[in-house]
């Protein structure tokens, strides 16, 4: 099993809302990964948790904040966004601290930010 | 700056023939690379990966050649097939930072049957 889940598959907020995306995988996998992706881009580091601690923070307002509450999830909370925000948020997973990692992406939840 | 750089948007192939993708990366100590496929409304779904010990990794349709000397990477696609049309990503590692990969900004592949 290679998947990874991702819910919602899309959402549409305005700029006072407070949301939660969310991400599972069952491969157990170490390490965790948020990535945004505008249109005819490549995904953008958000956020890296390994081993269930949070390993890199790419610089991210904060009105994004991850949560990862055991070793399967990984939740991304919203609050508080701008329509600039409105992006495909995808969740990635991979093995964690091997030479030849190779990470397993999402679907991607579509974010809409009114 | 981006150090991973996919120089041609867009790549048009007749089915049946090779694609060939092209990367280029800019840093040294990038030692493990990787390719992923793209369809519209999906995330991206791993292809192949090389590392940089090796200067060929094979699998089936598809082959990636690394050269290191020109900081270079290729994906080769014998023979292309229609459901082969889509966006494909580079990505790069370096061997001191495993959970950080550097994507390339990607290239459209179209094989007309």
């Amino acid at each position: 099993d290679t998947e990874v889940t991702q819910t919602p598959k899309h959402l549409v907020m305005g700029m006072t809302n407070k949301k939660s995306l969310k991400c599972e995988q069952h491969m157990g996998h170490r390490a965790m990964y948020w990535y945004k992706q505008k249109a005819k881009k490549p995904p953008e580091l958000m956020f890296v948790y390994s081993y269930e601690k949070l390993s890199i923070n790419e610089s991210v307002p904060s009105r994004f904040s991850p949560e990862c509450p055991n070793s399967s999830l990984l939740n991304l909370h919203l609050h508080a966004l701008q329509p600039e925000d409105s992006a495909l948020y995808l969740c990635a997973s991979s093995q964690g601290g091997s030479s030849t990692d190779t990470q397993y992406f999402g679907p991607g939840t579509r974010l809409t930010v009114l | 700056d981006q150090q991973v750089k996919q120089n041609s948007p867009s790549l048009s192939v007749q089915e049946g023939r090779i694609s060939i993708l092209n990367c280029d990366y800019t840093n040294s100590m990038f030692d493990y690379f990787l390719w992923y496929k793209k369809y519209p409304a999906e995330g991206p779904t791993f292809l192949i990966s090389i590392s940089s010990i090796k200067d060929k990794n094979e699998d089936g349709r598809f082959t990636v050649f690394l050269n290191k000397s020109a900081k270079h990477l290729s994906l080769h696609i014998v023979p292309s097939q229609p459901g082969d049309s889509a966006v494909y990503f580079c990505a790069a590692r370096m061997r001191d930072n495993f959970n950080k990969f550097y994507f390339g900004s990607g290239t459209k592949l179209n094989v007309k049957p």
